[in-house]
């Protein structure tokens, strides 16, 4: 059975800094592409970064562009995002998905299945 | 972007009713390239078709995705319990991905 379980959100003052975690298991996580989907409290879901198996591909959300950077360890089966000069906007549950098999999966392609995701807050 | 507009924003049915979800694309979408999540209070979003009407793995077939271009419908042939749920559609025939706001289902 594929698991996702994510890790390291919590309550962060704007322009601070946060690294999510997303452990994976029951698929062979290298050879997948991943991504990280964010939701606002009540709101709807927005695509945040996608990073390619062997992380050769790495795109960003505008929004996020510049302030976040999505990695992996192949080795530990992990995703991984950093953010940096976090905005009260950025408060959301992070979800860690797992892409489509595909050529193009690293960019297109649904999001199957989802981790439980992590709780981002970023308040005074 | 691709904006998807749902509609209606919330459903009001009762259990045995047919439910018809509608989402609305700003421009064509390659490939049929649409997929639905169902999403429960408090859980992550699960993948219910993708393909605009290709059922993914153990989702009932009483869950039906159709439509082409800039229109396309998820229909729920007769409602069980558990499926008073949101919905969200999701683009992926270009980039950014992109959701739809969501259709709630609930209990009338």
């Amino acid at each position: 059975e594929v698991q996702l379980v994510e890790s390291g959100g919590g309550l962060v003052k704007p322009g601070g800094s946060l690294r999510l975690s997303c452990a994976a298991s029951g698929f062979t996580f290298s050879s997948y592409s991943m991504n990280w989907v964010r939701q606002a409290p009540g709101k709807g879901l927005e695509w945040v970064s996608s990073i390619s198996s062997s992380s050769s591909y790495i795109y960003y959300a505008d929004s996020v562009k510049g302030r976040f950077t999505i990695s992996r360890d192949n080795a530990k089966n992990s995703l991984y995002l950093q953010m940096n000069s976090l905005r009260a906007e950025d408060t959301a549950v992070y979800y860690c998905a797992k892409a489509c098999s595909g050529p193009t999966c690293y960019l297109l392609g649904w999001f199957d299945p989802w981790g439980q995701g992590t709780l981002v807050t970023v308040s005074s | 972007e691709v904006v998807l507009t749902q509609s209606p924003g919330t459903l009001s049915l009762s259990p045995g009713e047919r439910a018809t979800l509608s989402c609305r694309a700003s421009q064509s979408v390659s490939s049929s390239y649409l997929a639905w999540y169902q999403q429960k209070p408090g859980q992550a979003p699960r993948l219910l078709i993708y393909g605009a009407s290709s059922r993914a793995t153990g989702i009932p077939d009483r869950f039906s995705g159709s439509g082409s271009g800039t229109d396309f419908t998820l229909t729920i042939s007769r409602l069980e319990p558990e499926d008073f749920a949101v919905y969200f559609c999701q683009q992926y025939g270009s980039s950014p991905r992109t959701f739809g706001q969501g259709t709630k289902v609930e209990i009338k």
